[in-house]
Protein backbone atom coordinates (compact mmCIF):
# COMPACT_ATOMS: atom_id res chain seq x y z
CA UNK A 1 0.00 0.00 0.00
CA UNK A 2 0.80 3.95 -0.21
CA UNK A 3 2.92 5.56 2.36
CA UNK A 4 0.89 8.18 4.62
CA UNK A 5 3.83 9.48 5.47
CA UNK A 6 7.44 8.90 5.16
CA UNK A 7 8.79 10.79 8.13
CA UNK A 8 5.96 9.92 10.73
CA UNK A 9 7.04 9.63 14.32
CA UNK A 10 6.83 6.44 14.90
CA UNK A 11 5.51 4.62 18.18
CA UNK A 12 6.23 0.29 19.03
CA UNK A 13 4.39 -0.81 21.42
CA UNK A 14 3.85 -4.97 22.60
CA UNK A 15 1.15 -6.28 21.56
CA UNK A 16 -1.19 -6.56 24.68
CA UNK A 17 0.17 -3.11 26.34
CA UNK A 18 -1.56 0.01 26.09
CA UNK A 19 -0.97 2.68 23.49
CA UNK A 20 -0.77 6.67 24.37
CA UNK A 21 -0.31 8.93 21.50
CA UNK A 22 -0.37 12.64 21.82
CA UNK A 23 -1.02 15.49 19.61
CA UNK A 24 -0.75 19.25 19.81
CA UNK A 25 -3.36 21.42 18.48
CA UNK A 26 -2.86 24.63 17.24
CA UNK A 27 -5.91 26.81 17.67
CA UNK A 28 -7.09 27.98 21.11
CA UNK A 29 -10.56 28.86 19.48
CA UNK A 30 -10.92 24.96 18.15
CA UNK A 31 -14.42 23.45 20.07
CA UNK A 32 -14.34 19.89 18.80
CA UNK A 33 -11.62 17.29 18.36
CA UNK A 34 -11.16 13.91 16.56
CA UNK A 35 -9.11 10.81 16.42
CA UNK A 36 -8.33 9.33 12.79
CA UNK A 37 -6.72 6.01 12.32
CA UNK A 38 -5.65 5.31 8.83
CA UNK A 39 -4.53 2.29 7.03
CA UNK A 40 -2.02 1.66 4.36
CA UNK A 41 -4.13 2.26 1.13
CA UNK A 42 -7.57 3.72 2.82
CA UNK A 43 -8.81 6.57 4.24
CA UNK A 44 -9.20 7.92 7.71
CA UNK A 45 -11.11 6.08 9.60
CA UNK A 46 -13.32 7.60 12.36
CA UNK A 47 -12.41 6.46 15.94
CA UNK A 48 -13.53 8.71 18.50
CA UNK A 49 -14.13 12.62 18.98
CA UNK A 50 -14.44 15.12 21.91
CA UNK A 51 -16.09 18.49 22.51
CA UNK A 52 -14.17 20.97 24.48
CA UNK A 53 -16.44 21.17 26.89
CA UNK A 54 -15.40 18.23 28.04
CA UNK A 55 -11.90 16.35 29.22
CA UNK A 56 -12.12 12.56 28.94
CA UNK A 57 -14.47 10.85 26.90
CA UNK A 58 -14.00 6.88 26.50
CA UNK A 59 -15.38 4.49 23.69
CA UNK A 60 -14.19 0.73 23.25
CA UNK A 61 -10.88 0.17 23.83
CA UNK A 62 -9.98 3.75 23.52
CA UNK A 63 -9.71 6.95 25.56
CA UNK A 64 -9.49 10.70 24.13
CA UNK A 65 -7.92 13.17 26.46
CA UNK A 66 -8.18 17.25 26.48
CA UNK A 67 -6.17 19.53 28.09
CA UNK A 68 -7.34 22.76 27.00
CA UNK A 69 -4.65 24.79 29.28
CA UNK A 70 -1.59 23.36 26.81
CA UNK A 71 -3.47 22.54 23.63
CA UNK A 72 -3.30 18.91 24.31
CA UNK A 73 -4.71 15.99 23.25
CA UNK A 74 -4.18 12.46 23.72
CA UNK A 75 -5.30 8.71 22.38
CA UNK A 76 -5.06 5.62 24.64
CA UNK A 77 -5.47 2.22 23.24
CA UNK A 78 -6.08 0.04 25.76
CA UNK A 79 -4.57 -4.18 24.99
CA UNK A 80 -3.23 -3.16 21.61
CA UNK A 81 -3.41 -5.53 19.01
CA UNK A 82 -2.07 -6.17 15.99
CA UNK A 83 -4.72 -5.01 14.19
CA UNK A 84 -4.41 -1.57 15.18
CA UNK A 85 -1.08 -0.72 13.76
CA UNK A 86 -1.95 2.38 11.02
CA UNK A 87 -1.44 6.13 11.24
CA UNK A 88 -3.25 7.77 13.84
CA UNK A 89 -3.95 11.51 13.18
CA UNK A 90 -5.57 14.01 15.64
CA UNK A 91 -7.90 16.78 14.04
CA UNK A 92 -8.86 20.15 15.33
CA UNK A 93 -11.76 22.36 13.89
CA UNK A 94 -13.81 25.50 15.51
CA UNK A 95 -14.46 29.01 15.02
CA UNK A 96 -16.92 28.35 12.25
CA UNK A 97 -13.97 27.51 10.04
CA UNK A 98 -15.49 24.66 8.35
CA UNK A 99 -12.41 22.64 7.82
CA UNK A 100 -10.11 19.92 9.66
CA UNK A 101 -6.71 20.94 10.67
CA UNK A 102 -4.82 17.73 11.04
CA UNK A 103 -1.70 16.71 13.03
CA UNK A 104 1.20 15.39 11.36
CA UNK A 105 0.34 12.14 11.90
CA UNK A 106 1.81 8.81 14.26
CA UNK A 107 2.43 5.28 13.40
CA UNK A 108 1.63 2.85 15.53
CA UNK A 109 3.43 -0.57 15.53
CA UNK A 110 1.92 -3.20 17.75
CA UNK A 111 4.96 -5.92 18.20
CA UNK A 112 4.06 -9.42 18.50
CA UNK B 1 -25.67 2.55 4.75
CA UNK B 2 -22.99 2.71 1.88
CA UNK B 3 -19.90 5.08 2.78
CA UNK B 4 -18.66 7.80 0.78
CA UNK B 5 -17.44 6.97 -2.36
CA UNK B 6 -14.96 8.25 -4.23
CA UNK B 7 -14.25 7.71 -8.19
CA UNK B 8 -12.00 6.89 -9.75
CA UNK B 9 -9.57 5.28 -6.97
CA UNK B 10 -6.62 5.55 -9.38
CA UNK B 11 -5.70 8.29 -11.82
CA UNK B 12 -2.77 9.08 -14.23
CA UNK B 13 -2.36 12.31 -15.96
CA UNK B 14 0.84 14.03 -17.46
CA UNK B 15 1.82 17.79 -16.88
CA UNK B 16 -0.52 20.66 -18.48
CA UNK B 17 -3.89 18.08 -18.23
CA UNK B 18 -6.47 19.07 -16.23
CA UNK B 19 -8.34 16.12 -14.07
CA UNK B 20 -12.13 15.97 -12.20
CA UNK B 21 -12.52 13.67 -9.16
CA UNK B 22 -15.86 12.87 -7.92
CA UNK B 23 -16.83 12.05 -4.12
CA UNK B 24 -20.82 10.62 -3.37
CA UNK B 25 -21.75 11.40 0.03
CA UNK B 26 -23.20 9.14 2.73
CA UNK B 27 -26.82 9.39 2.27
CA UNK B 28 -28.64 12.34 4.35
CA UNK B 29 -25.12 14.13 4.54
CA UNK B 30 -25.32 17.72 3.03
CA UNK B 31 -21.74 18.34 4.09
CA UNK B 32 -18.55 17.70 1.70
CA UNK B 33 -14.76 18.24 2.09
CA UNK B 34 -12.04 17.80 0.16
CA UNK B 35 -8.56 17.47 1.34
CA UNK B 36 -5.15 16.65 -0.23
CA UNK B 37 -2.68 14.07 1.35
CA UNK B 38 0.92 14.07 0.67
CA UNK B 39 3.75 12.62 2.58
CA UNK B 40 5.41 15.71 2.78
CA UNK B 41 2.41 18.19 3.60
CA UNK B 42 0.51 15.89 5.88
CA UNK B 43 -3.68 16.28 5.25
CA UNK B 44 -4.76 19.52 3.71
CA UNK B 45 -7.62 21.17 3.41
CA UNK B 46 -8.75 21.93 -0.38
CA UNK B 47 -12.56 23.23 0.27
CA UNK B 48 -16.12 22.43 1.91
CA UNK B 49 -19.60 22.57 0.53
CA UNK B 50 -22.69 22.55 2.05
CA UNK B 51 -26.03 22.68 0.41
CA UNK B 52 -24.29 23.91 -2.67
CA UNK B 53 -22.27 26.55 -1.11
CA UNK B 54 -18.36 26.99 -0.73
CA UNK B 55 -18.42 27.85 2.69
CA UNK B 56 -14.37 27.48 3.04
CA UNK B 57 -11.28 26.84 0.93
CA UNK B 58 -7.73 26.16 1.74
CA UNK B 59 -4.68 27.99 0.76
CA UNK B 60 -4.24 26.32 -2.87
CA UNK B 61 -4.03 28.27 -6.19
CA UNK B 62 -7.15 28.62 -8.40
CA UNK B 63 -6.53 25.77 -10.31
CA UNK B 64 -8.35 23.75 -7.89
CA UNK B 65 -11.96 23.92 -7.56
CA UNK B 66 -14.99 22.05 -7.05
CA UNK B 67 -18.83 22.30 -6.61
CA UNK B 68 -21.48 20.46 -5.33
CA UNK B 69 -24.54 19.52 -7.06
CA UNK B 70 -28.50 19.24 -5.31
CA UNK B 71 -28.08 15.72 -4.96
CA UNK B 72 -25.09 16.31 -2.54
CA UNK B 73 -22.65 14.90 -4.80
CA UNK B 74 -19.48 16.87 -5.39
CA UNK B 75 -16.86 16.97 -7.75
CA UNK B 76 -13.51 18.75 -7.40
CA UNK B 77 -11.11 19.55 -10.68
CA UNK B 78 -7.31 20.49 -11.33
CA UNK B 79 -6.53 22.06 -14.09
CA UNK B 80 -3.05 23.00 -15.76
CA UNK B 81 -1.65 19.99 -13.96
CA UNK B 82 1.77 19.92 -12.30
CA UNK B 83 3.64 16.99 -10.74
CA UNK B 84 3.40 17.97 -7.30
CA UNK B 85 -0.51 17.49 -7.38
CA UNK B 86 0.51 13.69 -6.97
CA UNK B 87 -1.46 12.88 -4.13
CA UNK B 88 -4.00 11.47 -2.69
CA UNK B 89 -7.74 13.07 -2.48
CA UNK B 90 -10.19 12.37 -0.08
CA UNK B 91 -13.41 13.42 0.22
CA UNK B 92 -14.96 13.65 3.69
CA UNK B 93 -18.45 14.03 5.00
CA UNK B 94 -21.29 15.13 7.30
CA UNK B 95 -24.57 15.93 7.86
CA UNK B 96 -24.00 19.59 8.78
CA UNK B 97 -20.65 20.05 8.68
CA UNK B 98 -17.41 19.71 10.04
CA UNK B 99 -18.38 19.93 13.62
CA UNK B 100 -20.09 16.66 13.39
CA UNK B 101 -18.68 13.39 12.25
CA UNK B 102 -17.20 13.46 9.35
CA UNK B 103 -16.38 10.12 7.14
CA UNK B 104 -13.80 9.52 4.74
CA UNK B 105 -14.02 8.12 1.34
CA UNK B 106 -11.44 5.67 0.27
CA UNK B 107 -9.70 8.71 -1.94
CA UNK B 108 -8.41 9.26 -5.40
CA UNK B 109 -4.65 8.48 -5.55
CA UNK B 110 -3.61 10.69 -8.78
CA UNK B 111 -0.15 10.76 -10.14
CA UNK B 112 0.99 13.08 -12.12
CA UNK B 113 3.65 12.28 -14.62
Amino acid sequence: GESVGLHLPTLSVQEGDNSIINCAYSNSASDYFIWYKQESGKGPQFIIDIRSNMDKRQGQRVTVLLNKTVKHLSLQIAATQPGDSAVYFCAETGGGTYKYIFGTGTRLKVLA
Amino acid sequence: KAGVTQTPRYLIKTRGQQVTLSCSPISGHRSVSWYQQTPGQGLQFLFEYFSETQRNKGNFPGRFSGRQFSNSRSEMNVSTLELGDSALYLCASSFTGPANEQFFGPGTRLTVL
